[in-house]
């Protein structure tokens, strides 16, 4: 099973900053199966990312994706307090699919 | 635009099954992916299992011997059912559309849509 690591575990900026997460997986992933998704308390997970780079239809453009590999970041530039929620990073690319922990954004 | 809900029971007992049901509108089950994750409270999210709509099936190794999926495309709904459960299973429970597809060359595989989601609790 492709364990994913996602850092820091949690996030306090302040509105305008730039937030940048990080997620690690335990081998390999195929790009094109790497996916990032936003989750406000209460709420189902909202597909944000794609494909790695792919930003899903209605996303922002602050929102952004790279990474290959086994390295993957998730970029939030000029934070706004809506994006207080917690991200995951998720591999489809190897049986069975997982998820990572979480990064927890805090809005000062 | 398509939406996804679930619906069953929020309070099943210990070695109990639990059966949930996932109802799509705004479009057709057909041709498609649909997942199954759950979140237990504080925790991160948790893949079930995956059924195609000619009825394929994918579970969680962990979950394999417990877990059957089913679909039913004349009433466009999938249905969960976990058996034994025990209070390790008590969790938000979401159902989800899973898109794939190839593109210039490049392949893609996400769960695109989600719906709600629903407590279920494990408890005599």
């Amino acid at each position: 099973e492709i364990v994913l690591t996602q850092s820091p575990a949690t996030l306090s900026l302040s509105p305008g900053e730039s937030a940048t997460l990080s997620c690690r997986a335990s081998q390999i992933v195929t790009a094109g199966f790497l996916s990032w998704y936003q989750q406000r308390p209460g709420q189902a997970p909202r597909l944000l990312i794609f494909g790695a780079s792919t930003r899903a239809i209605g996303i922002p453009a602050r929102f952004s994706g790279s990474g290959s590999g086994t390295d993957f970041t998730l970029t939030i530039s000029s934070l706004q307090p809506e994006d207080s929620a917690v991200y995951s990073c998720h591999q489809d690319s190897y049986l069975p699919p997982t998820f990572g922990g979480g990064t927890k954004v805090e809005i000062k | 635009q398509v939406q996804l809900q679930e619906s069953g029971p929020g309070l099943v007992k210990p070695s109990e099954t639990l059966s949930l049901t996932c109802t799509v509108s705004g479009g057709s089950i057909s041709n498609s992916y649909w997942g199954w994750i759950r979140q237990p409270a504080g925790k991160g999210l948790e893949y079930i299992g995956r059924i195609y709509s000619s009825g394929t099936t994918n579970y969680h190794p962990s979950l394999q011997s417990r877990v059957t999926m089913s679909i039913d495309t004349s009433k466009n709904q999938f249905s969960l059912n976990l058996t034994s459960v025990t209070a390790a299973d008590t969790a938000v429970y979401f159902c989800a559309h899973s898109k794939q597809y190839c593109s210039a060359g490049n392949c893609y595989r996400y769960f695109e849509l989600w719906g709600r989601g629903t407590l279920v609790t494990v408890s005599s």
